[in-house]
């Protein structure tokens, strides 16, 4: 089945630290990858996307590229505020075929706290 | 567009009860998840549903769980007879799947979400 493994966190940087989150995955068939993010006390907003192998999503100084030869959507940002600090979610979803197809699967979260 | 809405946001009901969530999708989106989120297990995917029909059920955790999705504009989550384990956040989200070879889903967009404890 499909699935999707993220770094464990807490995470906890510095304002302006360098961030990375790392995502793996396995799928049957050829996913889109997400990064979704969680404020407290709200619901997961997509952060952004990648839909092809070496597609690179990126938003508000996110980013993260879709490598398909070592199944990773890897999350980065270079200079971390304490506004980021929220819950970082990794997705797949795999289109037509399958018995799973349409599934939105993800990985267990990642808590990012930023310090000033 | 108001985006996903659930109702209501936050539950508090006593062992036993039933407790009934609700969800108005995205107009136009012909998918619709039923996600719940707890410090424990993380986000657990309940039930997806594509154009109103269950897909996948195999996150429902028993016979006590049910969804229904009667119309495009419309879910429910239904619980009964409710439990203290049961206490958690559910999340509702819908997106348009485009489906077909070679086509992507779009993202998903979710529901603020409904706070639910059983005591």
């Amino acid at each position: 089945g499909n699935s999707v493994t993220q770094m464990e966190g807490p995470v906890t940087l510095s304002e302006e630290a360098f961030l990375t989150i790392n995502c793996t995955y396995t799928a049957t068939g050829y996913p889109s990858l997400f990064w979704y993010v969680q404020y407290p006390g709200e619901g997961l907003q997509l952060l952004l996307k990648a839909t092809k192998a070496d597609d690179k999503g990126s938003n508000k100084g996110f980013e993260a590229t879709y490598r398909k030869e070592t199944t990773s959507f890897h999350l980065e940002k270079g200079s971390v505020q304490v506004s980021d600090s929220a819950v970082y979610f990794c997705a797949l979803s795999v289109g037509a075929g399958g018995t799973s197809y349409g599934k939105l699967t993800f990985g267990q979260g990642t808590i990012l706290t930023v310090h000033p | 567009d108001a985006g996903v809405i659930q109702s209501p946001r936050h539950e508090v009901t006593e062992m036993g009860q039933e407790v009934t969530l609700r969800c108005k999708p995205i107009s136009g989106h012909n998918s619709l998840f039923w996600y719940r989120q707890t410090m424990m297990r993380g986000l657990e995917l309940l039930i997806y549903f594509n154009n109103n029909v269950p897909i996948d059920d195999s996150g429902m955790p028993e016979d006590r769980f049910s969804a229904k999705m009667p119309n495009a504009s419309f879910s429910t989550l239904k619980i009964q007879p409710s439990e203290p384990r049961d206490s958690a956040v559910y999340f509702c989200a819908s997106r348009m799947r485009q489906g077909g070879r070679g086509r992507r889903d779009t993202e998903a967009f979710f529901g603020q979400g409904t706070r639910l404890t059983v005591v």
